[in-house]
């Protein structure tokens, strides 16, 4: 199976930071790659996928990119109403795999 | 709009079964790949099965394999999980969740989930 990892783990940034997560693949995934968001006590929320592209009806200031086995999240400037765990997910294998996610906090 | 329900999860004891159910409603079901992920309490997200929008193909997770089925009944736009054996580690929010199939320019069939029901819990304890 592939294994992705994401660092960090967790994350603790102020309102308008810029915010970077990493996606580590075991081995080659090309761009099969999605980042979802889950909320507390919410179902995940696809933001990304094809590692790059943007989900219809997500803020523009969500963006991926990478290929191959390393690829970054990023938010440009980050609003209240991002708080929540970032996964990353890869569907080049079968079976499809997540990372293991990125907690986000405000300072 | 897609929305996604299950149901029949619950308190359970080990080796015993489940079945789950997520209704689907607001899209065409039976053009669409289903899938099941699961996440255990305050731990992250394991994808666990897939199926296709006939019912024909079918892939699992390693650590449910042989003991969980999937399936789906498109003339009642219903998913189905059949989980047996059940462990302790298998306690967790089951979620299910609609395949993102094809856009406008490219399609991934099986790979990644576009919407997700709210989920229900299963608790393995004895």
């Amino acid at each position: 199976d592939i294994q992705m990892t994401q660092s960090p783990s967790s994350l603790s940034a102020s309102v308008g930071d810029r915010v970077t997560i990493t996606c580590q693949a075991s081995q080659d995934i090309r761009n099969y790659l999605s980042w979802y968001q889950q909320k507390p006590g919410k179902a995940p929320n696809l933001l990304i996928y094809d590692a790059t592209n943007l989900e219809t009806g997500v803020p523009s200031r969500f963006s991926g990119s990478g290929s191959g086995t390393d690829f970054t999240f990023t938010i440009s400037s980050l609003q209240p109403e991002d708080i929540a765990t970032y996964f990353c997910q890869q569907y080049d294998n079968l079976p499809r795999t997540f990372g293991q996610g990125t907690k986000l906090e405000i300072k | 709009q897609v929305q996604l329900v299950e149901s029949g999860g619950g308190v359970v004891q080990p080796g015993r079964s489940l079945r789950l159910s997520c209704s689907a409603s607001g899209f065409t079901f039976s053009s669409y790949g289903m899938h099941w992920v699961r996440q255990a309490p305050g731990k992250g997200l394991e994808w666990v099965a897939v199926i296709s929008y006939d019912g024909n193909d079918k892939y699992y997770a390693d650590s449910v394999k042989g003991r969980f089925i999937i399936s789906r009944d498109n003339s009642k736009n219903t998913l189905y999980l059949q989980v047996n054996s059940l462990r302790a580690a298998d306690t967790a929010v089951y979620y299910c969740a609609k395949d993102w199939g094809c856009g406008s320019s490219s399609c991934h069939l099986l790979a990644f989930a576009s919407d997700w029901g709210q989920g229900t819990l299963v608790t393995v304890s004895s």
